[in-house]
């Protein structure tokens, strides 16, 4: 029973590159989150996927951020011309959707740190 | 809009209790989360309250008061294993799978 991973773990890129960041929800899971997190804030909320659509995409910041879930499992959120003010750490979430017990409860990956310079 | 308020930083002694408080203002409610989150690591879920009472999980218990738009956390028997922030979420009304969060409580456990 693997949980949620993330690829890579860790990505240094410089300015206006572009960037892929892919997350491996739990087996079975139809639900699918990401979260941008900076040192010392909560998460923020990006994206939700329920099964292969976005759901609710009202937390990506601007339209240099898109993320995509083309099986319903296996999702990517991609970052164009990165920005400095990009630097965080990008989590991934996913649950049982519709909740089984009514708690749905979102299990986190590790996380991807993302570094601009 | 939704606005959730919880304590920075808190200290406690190794043994002890220590009681993270959080208050919510929200247009509705629909359940809160408390999550721990180590340093470096992702956040794990610890427990989640829709009703109000206590909830008693071993060492950790989660308190919800919806009256009064309030929840705590209390951690028993304290170990140093415990330091880490401790994170409340709140169900967002509008969409019932998102996920409202706290900027965090950062506990620290001394020997």
């Amino acid at each position: 029973g693997a949980g949620v991973s993330q690829t890579p773990s860790n990505k240094v890129t410089e300015k206006g590159k572009y960037v892929e960041l892919r997350c491996d929800p739990i087996s079975g899971h139809t639900a699918l989150y990401w979260y941008r997190q900076s040192l010392g804030q909560g998460p923020e909320f990006l994206i939700y996927f329920q099964g292969t659509g976005a759901a609710d995409d009202s937390g990506l910041p601007n339209d240099r951020f898109f993320a995509v879930r083309p099986e319903g499992s296996v999702s990517t959120l991609k970052i164009q011309r990165t920005e400095r003010g990009d630097s965080a750490v990008y989590l991934c979430a996913s649950s049982l959707d519709p909740p089984s017990s009514g708690q749905e409860t979102q299990y986190f990956g590790p996380g991807t740190r993302l570094l601009v310079l | 809009g939704q606005n959730i308020d919880q304590p920075t930083e808190m200290t406690a002694t190794e043994g002890a209790i220590v009681q993270i408080n959080c208050t919510y203002q929200t247009s509705g409610f629909n359940g809160l989360f408390w999550y721990q989150q180590h340093a470096g690591e992702a956040p794990t879920f610890l427990s989640y309250n829709v009703l109000d009472g206590l909830e008693e999980k071993g060492r950790f218990s989660s308190f919800l008061s919806r009256s009064k738009g309030y929840s705590y956390l209390l951690l028993k028997e304290l170990q140093m294993k415990d330091s880490a922030s401790y994170l409340c979420a709140v169900r967002d009304v509008a969409n019932n799978r998102k996920l409202i969060w706290g900027l965090g409580t950062s506990l620290a456990v001394n020997p």
